[in-house]
């Protein structure tokens, strides 16, 4: 069981947009602004998408966003794409002890 | 280019050992925290090692008293020391730079796969 709860799987047309939502505890993600979301692709390594709950790395592109609510973060993505379907992770820093702590997936179709 | 290649995965039996290396290109090992994460099959990712800059190691329950994270600085390459290997330590491993500046994992390798099985 990970730490941070994902749905499993969300799904949107193409153009559309979909949000998904990263709840941790008062221990992690509400504690600290160090949530990142990474993507990844079936059978590849992890991407940054967005780091610090809502900063993006360059060349990601605008339509990946982040945001933060309590011990709740989200994840949206605007107009999308076919290439957007992957798996995506969030992953919040949880103190000195237990360090960073992963969510356990979405996986996002584009229909 | 800045780039992480991982090496040394396999099959091992239960109770057996394991030295997983990263080799980094583009940057510099000891000068960054580094860390390893795995992904069980099927599973998400759960972070399972880190080294500082300064060299201080930290570890995930899952993996403490058995996994030696280490560096080499003139090979700038990362290790992974898997001793006591059990079937829940069976995913794929991947290397990970840590950026400070990001506060996140902003560089990652390919990953190598680890089995542990009779």
């Amino acid at each position: 069981q990970s730490a941070l709860t994902q749905p499993a799987s969300v799904s949107g047309s193409p153009g559309q947009s979909i949000t998904i939502s990263c709840t941790g505890t008062s221990s992690d993600v509400g504690s600290y602004n160090l949530v990142s979301w990474y993507q990844q692709h079936p059978g590849k390594a992890p991407k940054l998408m967005i780091y610090e709950v809502s900063k993006r790395p360059s060349g990601v592109s605008n339509r990946f966003s982040g945001s933060k609510s309590g011990n709740t973060a989200s994840l949206t993505i605007s107009g999308l794409q076919a290439e957007d379907e992957a798996d995506y992770y969030c992953c919040s820093y949880a103190g000195s002890s237990t360090f960073w702590v992963f969510g356990g997936g979405t996986k996002l179709t584009v229909l | 280019e800045v780039q992480l290649v991982e090496s040394g995965g396999g099959l091992v039996q239960p109770g057996g050992s394991l030295r997983l290396s990263c080799a980094a290109s583009g940057f510099t090992v000891s000068s960054n925290y580094m860390s390893w994460v795995r992904q069980a099959p099927g599973k998400g990712l759960e972070w399972v090692s880190v080294i500082y800059s300064g060299g201080s190691t930290y570890y995930a329950d899952s993996v403490k008293g058995r996994f030696t994270i280490s560096r080499h600085n003139s090979k700038n390459t990362l290790y992974l020391q898997m001793n006591s290997l059990r079937a829940e330590d069976t995913a794929v491993y991947y290397c990970a730079r840590f950026s400070t500046g990001r506060d996140a994992f902003d560089i990652w390798g390919q990953g190598t796969m680890v089995t542990v099985s009779s």
